[in-house]
């Protein structure tokens, strides 16, 4: 089985300082691991993904996660908070890719504030 | 663009009625996977289809059905609607060997 925990419900940040959202998981598998991001009234937007290659995995809008399976978190991180980065994020974690289901598994989203 | 499009976007119905939820896909993906977001709680996955002749229940099936009506199609029905149904919906597709997933817009469902 499966599961996420993202350790806040919400975060409040300053315009141009740093964001830092946490996400811990559990699985079974070698976890593939993704954020994606839910701006209002949007679908969900795929930010950046993890599938055993680099820990490091940088993605889309400047934001960057770091995978550490000894503490099994894949926090994801930004230096410099933007006012359009203003959404819902969202930790995910996935059945390894090709097995049966395909199936991700959902944190239950962190909401992020930007202040001027 | 290849994309996801769902409709309705928006729908308000009372208990007791039956609605569809539509779902269609350009992207030419086999997989498509129907959720529902609530506050709180991320997304639930209802449904799953592998293929046109794949139907698989996920972790909240009940008082749900599917229909795969073409590679491209997947619909979402809600029998009989009750209140606590109303939810954000959101239809995804995969590729068979890739695990990320691609999202529509989301329909909102209200039952009063």
């Amino acid at each position: 089985a499966q599961s996420v925990t993202q350790l806040d419900s919400h975060v409040s940040v300053s315009e141009g300082t740093p964001v830092l959202l946490r996400c811990n998981y559990s699985s079974s598998y070698s976890p593939s691991l993704f954020w994606y991001v839910q701006h209002p009234n949007k679908g969900l937007q795929l930010l950046l993904k993890y599938t055993s290659a680099a820990t490091l995995v940088k993605g889309i809008n400047g934001f960057e996660a770091e995978f550490k399976k000894s503490e099994t978190s894949f926090h994801l991180t930004k230096p410099s908070a933007h006012m359009s980065d203003a959404a819902e994020y969202f930790c995910v974690v996935s059945d390894p890719p090709g097995a049966a289901g395909n199936k991700l598994t959902f944190g239950g989203g962190t909401r992020v504030l930007v202040k001027p | 663009d290849a994309d996801v499009t769902q409709t309705p976007r928006n729908r308000i119905t009372k208990t007791g009625k039956r609605i569809m939820l539509e779902c269609s896909q350009t992207k030419g993906h086999d997989r498509m996977y129907w959720y529902r977001q609530d506050p709180g709680l991320g997304l639930r996955l209802i449904y799953y289809s592998f293929d046109v002749k794949d139907i698989n229940k996920g972790e909240i099936s009940d008082g749900y059905s599917v229909s795969r009506q073409a590679q491209a199609k997947f619909s979402l029905s809600l029998e009989s609607a009750i209140p606590n149904q109303t939810a954000l919906y959101f239809c995804a597709t995969s590729r068979v060997s890739r695990n990320e997933q691609f999202f529509g817009p989301g329909t909102r469902l209200t039952v009063l």
